[in-house]
């Protein structure tokens, strides 16, 4: 089965400074997605990025990329020039395959980010 | 575009009572999930439906959750009777059906969640 794994509970940043969110995954299947989500303190999941396992490129919208690395099973998010709006919970999600191919979502424990001003 | 709908947003029950919430999901979406979020852990998937046919329930506690998608648009979960531990955040996404082997995103949309204390 997947798995989705975060090891950083908690983690600051200054405004206007680069953050990485670290995100490491199992999987056994050849093709696979991996997604992040933002969920501020108002409680709705907000998609980011998605990241296809045969996406030669690294995924970036706007000020997020994917650090995208294959062989170690990681997908890092990385933010750059932090604002305050930022701060908040960040999941990071796998599709995991259903009987009858289509997928359901397997999130990470997540990582809480707090902007300092 | 109007974004998916829930209600209510917050619910305060006793154990041992019922409650009902309600997801509207983004007009065309067909598939449609249910999720418990416990405070401090990640969404876990209740039921995945697929217009109105039930994908996925392996994570539903069948024996006091029961959830329904009539005419595959909107769709109520039900929890009868409640319990302590019922108390999370419940949050109703929608989305184009995906294929897990396809490269499309096929990402998942959101609702506002509805909150539910158990007392």
């Amino acid at each position: 089965a997947q798995k989705i794994t975060q090891t950083q509970p908690g983690m600051f940043v200054q405004e206007k400074e680069a953050v990485t969110l670290d995100c490491t995954y199992d999987t056994s299947d050849q093709s696979y997605g991996l997604f992040w989500y933002k969920q501020p303190s108002s409680g709705e999941m907000i998609f980011l990025i998605y990241q296809g396992s045969y996406d030669e490129q690294n995924a970036t919208e706007g000020r997020y990329s994917l650090n995208f690395q294959k062989a170690r099973k990681s997908a890092n998010l990385v933010i750059s020039a932090s604002q305050l709006g930022d701060s908040a919970m960040y999941f990071c999600a796998m599709r995991e395959p259903l009987m009858d191919s289509s997928y359901k979502l397997i999130f990470g424990s997540g990582t809480r980010l707090l902007v300092r001003p | 575009e109007a974004g998916v709908a829930q209600s209510p947003r917050y619910k305060i029950i006793e154990k041992r009572q019922s409650v009902a919430f309600w997801c509207n999901p983004i007009s065309g979406h067909a598939t449609l999930y249910w999720y418990q979020q416990i405070l401090g852990q990640g969404p876990k998937l209740l039921i995945q439906f697929q217009n109105n046919g039930v994908v996925d329930d392996s994570q539903l506690p069948k024996d006091r959750f029961s959830a329904e998608r009539l005419k595959g648009v909107d769709s109520t979960l039900k929890i009868q009777p409640a319990k302590l531990e019922d108390s999370a955040v419940y949050l109703c996404a929608s989305s184009f059906p995906g294929l897990a082997g396809s490269e499309g995103s096929y990402e998942q949309y959101f609702g506002p969640g509805t909150r539910l204390t158990v007392t």
